[in-house]
């Protein structure tokens, strides 16, 4: 019940495009989803986070779309760009949980 | 400002050898955690604690252990390497805060052989 569930694994998307990474959850008790990008060779990084409270958090050209009632959030890179190549990897946690619980990742490739 | 500095960065293994993975973060975070990555894993949490003198087992905790003896350094040890710990593991801090953001270092990878 404390998974966070990714998909796809890998996407490749033309440069200009939409990127969309999915992910779901079970735990009702999860009220905090942020999203970290991971280049190769680096440790992951935070991208962008959401509360859910709101639907929608954006950020520049990378939005997370949330869906309470469906157990889903996801997120939407907009104009793709070959800069964007990365691993991404979802998350969750909730107050007092002290951990986050990650979602198996996507390796997203931007072609030029 | 360093962040979070993992040592070594890379480390090659003979099986039945013992290490030890060195994390060590200068943000004055409480928490800090050790996972593994593996392809199609995603990151798996290892152990992690949330102060100093603490531990507690993650997800994948079998083979492995941990300290805490200052609060800006988090061990791991392997006490008897096998090939099926070979992997990329990152060590992160976080404040503890709610809503916190997580500062990985910039990983240690480590083949066993």
């Amino acid at each position: 019940q404390q998974q966070v569930k990714q998909s796809p694994q890998s996407l490749i998307v033309q440069k200009g495009g939409i990127s969309i990474i999915n992910c779901a959850y079970e735990n009702t008790a999860f009220d905090y989803f942020p999203w970290y990008q991971q280049f190769p060779g680096k440790g992951p990084a935070l991208l962008i986070a959401i509360r859910p409270d709101v639907s929608e958090k954006k950020e520049g050209r990378f939005t997370i779309s949330f869906n309470k009632s469906a157990k889903q959030f996801s997120l939407h890179i907009m104009d793709s760009q070959p800069g964007d190549s990365a691993t991404y990897f979802c998350a969750a946690s909730w107050k007092g949980a002290q951990k986050l619980v990650f979602g198996q990742g996507t390796r997203l490739t931007i072609n030029p | 400002n360093a962040g979070v500095t993992q040592t070594p960065k890379f480390r090659v293994l003979k099986t039945g050898q013992s290490m030890t993975l060195l994390c060590a973060q200068d943000m004055n975070h409480e928490y800090m955690y050790w996972y593994r990555q593996d392809p199609g894993m995603g990151l798996r949490l290892i152990h992690y604690s949330v102060g100093e003198g603490t531990t507690a087992k993650g997800e994948v905790p079998d083979g492995y252990n941990v300290s805490r003896l200052k609060k800006q350094n988090f061990l791991l040890g392997l006490e008897s390497a096998a090939p099926s710990q070979t992997s990329v593991y990152f060590c992160a801090s976080t404040s503890g805060d709610f809503g916190f953001e997580a500062f990985f270092g910039q990983g240690t990878r480590l083949t066993v052989v």
